[in-house]
């Protein structure tokens, strides 16, 4: 059985600061690595998509990924309020176009 | 609004009724893909359209539960004899023909309340 483990939180982090949200993955066949964003009641909004090791970064978001460890970040810099919300982890495996997702953490930023 | 589409937003049945849910995705995307959300759960994979072709079924319950993505048209996940643990949301994703990533792009999905 395939998993995606994230920390369901609630992790609070006070505005301006940094957030760091975490996943670790199961199957050493992953290829490719989702961060979608979801507010309550909304649907999930992709924000940064990874497939290779290292560091990605757009804008205050950076996504890092490391294959040995199977484990992909995600790091939300100068917090707002309005990155309060869920944040969900997605797998997908090499041939195949399903996602696995984490049951997401639950980030609140503090004013 | 080229994102993707799904109607109806919200849907209300009864016991043993049938419901239709419908999703057309971004323009350019040809890939279809369904997901359900339990209350307080994470996203499950339910099934994989191209256009006219089923590709994965996998996380498809095995009875009452079906979906086509037509030539024309919207694809459509289909609930027969509803009960309540059916009561979910509903997302449909699409992504562009094969690329090396895979984006998937979700709609507002559909919020099923079974009474």
């Amino acid at each position: 059985q395939k998993e995606v483990e994230q920390n369901s939180g609630p992790l609070s982090v006070p505005e301006g600061a940094i957030a760091s949200l975490n996943c670790t993955y199961s199957d050493r066949g992953s290829q490719s690595f989702f961060w979608y964003r979801q507010y309550s009641g909304k649907s999930p909004e992709l924000i940064m998509s990874i497939y290779s090791n290292g560091d990605k970064e757009d804008g205050r978001f950076t996504a890092q990924l490391n294959k040995a460890s199977q484990y992909v970040s995600l790091l939300i810099r100068d917090s707002q309020p309005s990155d309060s919300a869920t944040y969900l982890c997605a797998v997908k495996d090499f041939g195949n176009e399903k996602l696995t997702f984490g049951t997401g953490t639950r980030l609140t930023i503090i004013p | 609004n080229a994102g993707v589409m799904q109607n109806p937003r919200h849907l209300v049945r009864r016991r043993g009724q049938e419901a239709r849910l419908r999703c057309s995705p971004m323009k350019g995307h040809s890939h279809v893909y369904w997901y359900r959300q339990l209350p307080e759960e994470g996203l499950k994979f339910m099934v994989y359209l191209q256009k006219e072709n089923i590709i994965d079924e996998s996380g498809m319950p095995k009875e009452r539960f079906s979906a086509e993505f037509p030539k024309e048209g919207p694809s459509i996940l289909r609930i027969q004899q509803v009960v309540r643990g059916d009561s979910a949301a509903y997302f449909c994703a699409s992504s562009a023909p094969r690329t090396s990533v895979n984006e998937q792009f979700f709609g507002p999905g559909t919020r099923l309340t079974v009474l």
